[in-house]
């Protein structure tokens, strides 16, 4: 089975930056994703990490260590349009056939305040 | 590129009926999987399909079924509604191990 924690809310001020953290606890694992949710809106992807390191995308960044089952997303020069939820998944052991599930944990609010 | 498109956008039931949600999936995509999201929670794996075939299934009754078309397009059936249905529904399209792409969901709500 899959156990994925990441906490549940967060604030943060304008201008700063923020990690959240994920930790994760699976029976197979081939990648980790950070999605994006507005409210009232779809995920919308933001970085994929399968090696361990970190993966930069313009103000946001990913890393990854599998052998602690642990990653963060690390969001720069927060926006107020950064307020949003952040979701952590996992993917299991691909099973063939373009079988592609994810395991998401319950997400994590951001606030970020001025 | 047209994204992924679902349809209706909100939707109220009684419980005990049935419903079927719709789902477009993105240009080129062959895969589409649906997830239920509660309030509050994250999204929970439903089932996979991939060239009209389910190949994944999560955690959920026979109750929850689904088909794919041969235009990649997709239903999500749930028959005897209960109350615990209530919830976001939404549909993601996918190229074999790309990321998921998400509609933007339909609102379920079981009175």
């Amino acid at each position: 089975g899959q156990n994925i924690d990441q906490p549940t809310e967060m604030t943060a001020t304008e201008g700063a930056i923020v990690q959240i953290n994920c930790t994760y606890q699976t029976s197979g694992f081939n990648g980790l994703f950070w999605y994006q949710q507005h409210a009232g809106e779809a995920p919308t992807f933001l970085s994929y990490n399968v090696l361990d390191g970190l993966e930069e995308k313009g103000r946001f960044s990913s890393f990854l260590s599998r052998s602690k089952g642990y990653s963060y997303l690390l969001l720069k020069e927060l926006q107020m349009k950064d307020s949003a939820s952040y979701l952590c998944a996992v993917r299991g052991v691909y099973s063939g056939a373009g079988s592609y599930q994810l395991t998401f944990g319950k997400g994590t609010k951001l606030s970020v305040i001025p | 590129e047209t994204g992924v498109t679902q349809s209706p956008t909100h939707l109220i039931k009684t419980r005990g009926q049935q419903v079927t949600l719709r789902c477009s999936s993105q240009s080129g995509h062959n895969t589409v999987s649906w997830y239920q999201q509660a309030l509050g929670q994250g999204p929970q794996f439903i089932f996979q399909y991939y060239r009209e075939e389910e190949n994944g299934r999560g955690n959920f009754p026979p109750r929850f079924s689904g088909l794919q078309f041969p235009n990649y397009s997709s239903e999500l059936n749930v028959n005897a509604l209960e109350l615990d249905d209530s919830a976001l529904y939404l549909c993601a399209s996918s190229l074999e191990g790309s990321p998921l792409h998400f509609g933007n969901g339909t609102r379920l709500t079981v009175t």
